[in-house]
């Protein structure tokens, strides 16, 4: 059963610094992994989508890496801005046991950036 | 384009009563999700609908919970007696393609549900 955990589940860090967020998985036979943006009473907004094969994907100040063989994923985060400030799940998708494609979501890092 | 309408955003019930969902996917989108969000957890998919069949209902608490996909577009999600457990986000989603490939997963705003 595919496992996915983020490390820290919250972070603050002040205007203008760069971070990393971290996302591990259990299960390396992934097709792609998936980096979300969840603002307070909003739904889930799409950031970087990675492809198995690949092992970052670039988006503006956003940079997200894949290490397949270690079940690893990071996101990045140049030059933070308060506008920043929201939960970031990351997700996996794999097959299941009923032989469909899954997302298995993470718990979320919520982050907030301080002016 | 539109994106994924759900309604209502918020619902308060008591225990032991019923509630639905609707949500209506972008258009053309063949797959439409519905997940539970818990409260300081990721989303938990309940249902997968490919057209208006099911792919995948295995974390689905048949005993309560119901959805349907009728003619392969909008979806309604039904819980039917509502437990205190139950409250949570409900979010729908849709993806044109498969997740495997370029497909992207795009979600609506999520329905709000307190069970008192």
């Amino acid at each position: 059963k595919q496992e996915v955990t983020q490390i820290p589940a919250a972070l603050s860090v002040p205007e203008g610094e760069n971070l990393v967020l971290n996302c591990s998985f259990t299960d390396s036979a992934i097709y792609n992994l998936q980096w979300f943006r969840q603002d307070p009473g909003k739904g889930l907004t799409s950031l970087l989508l990675i492809q198995s094969s690949q092992r970052e994907q670039t988006s503006g100040r956003l940079n997200a890496s894949l290490d397949k063989s270690s079940g690893r994923s990071t996101l990045y985060i140049a030059a933070s801005q308060p506008g920043d400030s929201a939960t970031y799940l990351c997700a996996v998708i794999s097959i299941s046991n009923f032989g469909n494609e899954k997302l298995t979501f993470g718990t979320g890092t919520r982050l907030t950036i301080i002016p | 384009e539109a994106g994924v309408a759900q309604s209502p955003r918020y619902k308060i019930i008591e225990k032991r009563q019923s509630v639905a969902f609707w949500c209506n996917p972008i258009s053309g989108h063949a797959t439409l999700y519905w997940y539970q969000q818990i409260l300081g957890q990721g989303p938990k998919l309940l249902i997968q609908f490919q057209n208006n069949g099911v792919v995948d209902d295995s974390q689905l608490p048949k005993d309560r919970f119901s959805a349907e996909r009728l003619k392969g577009v909008d979806s309604t999600l039904k819980i039917q007696p509502a437990k205190l457990e139950d409250s949570a986000v409900y979010l729908c989603a849709s993806s044109l393609e498969g997740l495997a490939a370029t497909g992207e997963l795009f979600f609506g705003e999520g329905s709000r549900l307190t069970v008192l």
